[in-house]
């Protein structure tokens, strides 16, 4: 079946602008994650969502950063006033929740931002 | 709160030799799970191998295998009969186990190169 995908898959904007990036969930996944890989960094959690609770924020690095998930599937991170130090790619996962088994979370390819 | 350190940035490894990436964590959670992810080029990550920290015995997956040394806090990646499919950057990380939001944290990488 179809895995998670991201779009767009590179995303080239000026300093300023806003951006929205898109995650299309595996389908019948209620949980998904947001993370930012800088260069030369590891992966960096920014966001969760699960099911119809309060997503965890704990990881969005300031108040420009925000994400939402329509109907429990499609999630959008979105990115006001951009800046450089933004610049990254931004990796979706998703995975079913079976707590307390283990949920393997499943990685989309990716949206690479940069911001000139 | 959890941390992963990863101590090699880059490692080489001639094709079917043997190759063996550390990572060091720390966590307070009494139960967690490692794990070592596979990036290549598409940015695509890919599950290499999981431990679930209870188990004493190490996780195995074909040519790849684990050493998990739980006291030491270490978990180290062996690759055994390297390819060059096998070039890509490796990243550990962990996660708590239960309750709630299993976000990932990941260590830095690991760039392995595979030569002919």
């Amino acid at each position: 079946g179809a895995g998670v995908s991201q779009s767009p898959s590179n995303k080239v904007t000026e300093k300023g602008k806003d951006v929205e990036l898109r995650c299309d969930p595996i389908s019948g996944h209620t949980a998904l994650y947001w993370y930012r890989q800088s260069l030369g960094q590891g992966l960096e959690f920014l966001i969760y969502f699960q099911g119809n609770s309060a997503p965890d924020k704990s990881g969005l690095p300031s108040d420009r950063f925000s994400a939402e998930r329509t109907g429990g599937s499609v999630s959008t991170l979105t990115i006001q006033r951009t800046q450089q130090e933004d610049s990254a790619v931004y990796l979706c996962a998703s995975s079913k929740d079976r707590t307390p088994v283990y949920n393997e979370q499943f990685f989309g390819p990716g949206t690479r931002l940069t911001v000139l | 709160a959890q941390t992963v350190t990863q101590s090699q940035p880059e490692m080489s490894v001639q094709e079917a030799e043997t190759v063996t990436l550390s990572c060091t964590y720390d966590t307070s959670e009494s139960d967690y799970y490692l794990f070592w992810y596979k990036q290549p080029p598409s940015r695509q990550m890919i599950l290499v191998i999981r431990q679930e920290a209870y188990k004493q015995q190490n996780a195995t997956e074909n040519r790849f295998s684990v050493n998990f040394q739980k006291a030491a806090k270490s978990f180290s990646l062996k690759i055994s009969d390297s390819q060059l499919g096998d070039a890509a950057m490796y990243f550990c990380a962990s996660s708590r186990s239960q309750g709630g939001s299993e976000k990932l944290v990941f260590g830095k990488g690991t760039k392995l190169t595979v030569n002919p």
